[in-house]
Parts: structure tokens; C-alpha cells; sequence
């Protein structure tokens, strides 16, 4: 069965450091990669996505990397603030515009004032 | 718009009991998801409708579990009869108007059978 690995399970950063969570992804649609935040008692909620045809995308503190031929991608969470403590989920596209996507396990990034 | 609606938040119940969840989607959206959240295997796709078709399937563990989408504006996930590992949290989400094929997640369903 399709998956996507997803790492670290746990992070814990100072406040002002740089947060990198990594996913792998197995042979997948070509479509968005996107990233969803989870705060606690909430539902994931969409971050930012990028289409495996671009290679970075940032959205103010937050970038996405993407290295299609190692079919892996990363969320880079700069300046990291304690309002950005919540669980991360990554995501791989399994049908090109279906809108099914297959979830990483999640990160719970912690991080410290 | 109020965004993706689930009933009830919180349901309690006995093993063999059948429960149902309800889901209301953001109007105009054409896609519906079911997941189910647990520690051990994250966020899970269980089935997912489109223009109020069931499309997959695949994910729904075993046939105690169904769900149904009688029109755009409804859907439910029931479980008969009810086992403990069930328990989780269980989300609707949907879309289709979006950019990224954004999914919008409700709150959640917290279902705890003892």
C-alpha cells in the first residue's frame, strides 16, 4: 500500500530557530504536495502546497522543498515562534485533480519561549 | 460560511452500540472525506464522495463501518456495531473550490466505546 514516511514523529525547537520536518513519498499523481497544521481539539487546516514541477516555494516563514527525482519534500519553519506549536502533516497527491491524498504520521513540533 | 459542520463533537458509547456521525460540508463543495485519527496510524483516509457519490472505499476497515451522502449538504459515517478500537477522532472534511485542492477539516467526532 502507498505510503508517505514522515519525520521527525517529535521536534522541540528554541523560539527564533528553524523547524525542518521531512517526507518521502512512493510513486504518486502529479498534483499539489501540500502541508496541514493541527492545533490541538481542531482539525488539520492547510499551510502551503506546491506542485512537483517547482523545486521551492516559501509563503512568508514557511518553505516547502522539493526534490522530485528523491521523491521527497520538507517544510522549513524560520524564525520558529511558540504560536507555531502543533502537528504537522504532510501529504502526497494518489490521483492527479481526485483530491485523494495519502497523510504522512504527523510531527508534533514543539516550540520553547 | 460557518466551514465543514460534524455532530456530535464527543459520543461516548458501549461496545455493540451502533453510532453515527454527521457531517454538513462548506456549500458548493463537491468532494467529501471521512478520516480517522488515532495515535497509532495517524490520519486516516476512510472513503470519499464525489457529487455525492461514493468514489473509494478502500479505506473503510471492515463492513461495520458505512457511510452514506443522500445529498450535497449531509453525509454519515456509521459504525454497527461498535468495537473499543474504534475509538478515535473522527473528521469530515471537503472540497472543491479551493486552490491546491485544499480539503477543509471539520472539528472533529471524539468516539470513545468502551
Amino acid at each position: 500500500q502507498q505510503q508517505v514516511k514522515q519525520s521527525p514523529q517529535s521536534l522541540i525547537v528554541q523560539k527564533g530557530g528553524i523547524s525542518i520536518i521531512n517526507c518521502a513519498y512512493e510513486n504518486t499523481a502529479f498534483d499539489y504536495f501540500p502541508w496541514y497544521q493541527q492545533f490541538p481539539g481542531k482539525g488539520p487546516a492547510l499551510l502551503i502546497a506546491i506542485r512537483p514541477d517547482v523545486s521551492e516555494k516559501k509563503e512568508g516563514r514557511f518553505t516547502i522543498s522539493f526534490n522530485k527525482s528523491a521523491k521527497q519534500f520538507s517544510l522549513h519553519i524560520m524564525d520558529s515562534q511558540p504560536g507555531d506549536s502543533a502537528t504537522y502533516f504532510c501529504a502526497a497527491p494518489r490521483g492527479s485533480g481526485t483530491y485523494k491524498y495519502i497523510f504522512g504520521t504527523g510531527t508534533r513540533l514543539k516550540v520553547l519561549a | 460560511d460557518a466551514g465543514v459542520i460534524q455532530s456530535p463533537r464527543h459520543e461516548v458509547t458501549e461496545m455493540g452500540q451502533e453510532v453515527t456521525l454527521r457531517c454538513k460540508p462548506i456549500s458548493g463543495h463537491d468532494y467529501l472525506f471521512w478520516y480517522r485519527q488515532t495515535m497509532m496510524r495517524g490520519l486516516e483516509l476512510l472513503i470519499y464522495f464525489n457529487n455525492n457519490v461514493p468514489i473509494d472505499d478502500s479505506g473503510m476497515p471492515e463492513d461495520r463501518f458505512s457511510a452514506k451522502m443522500p445529498n450535497a449538504s449531509f453525509s454519515t459515517l456509521k459504525i454497527q456495531p461498535s468495537e473499543p478500537r474504534d475509538s478515535a477522532v473522527y473528521f469530515c472534511a471537503s472540497g472543491g473550490l479551493g486552490s491546491y485542492n485544499e480539503q477543509f477539516f471539520g472539528p472533529g467526532t471524539r468516539l470513545t466505546v468502551l
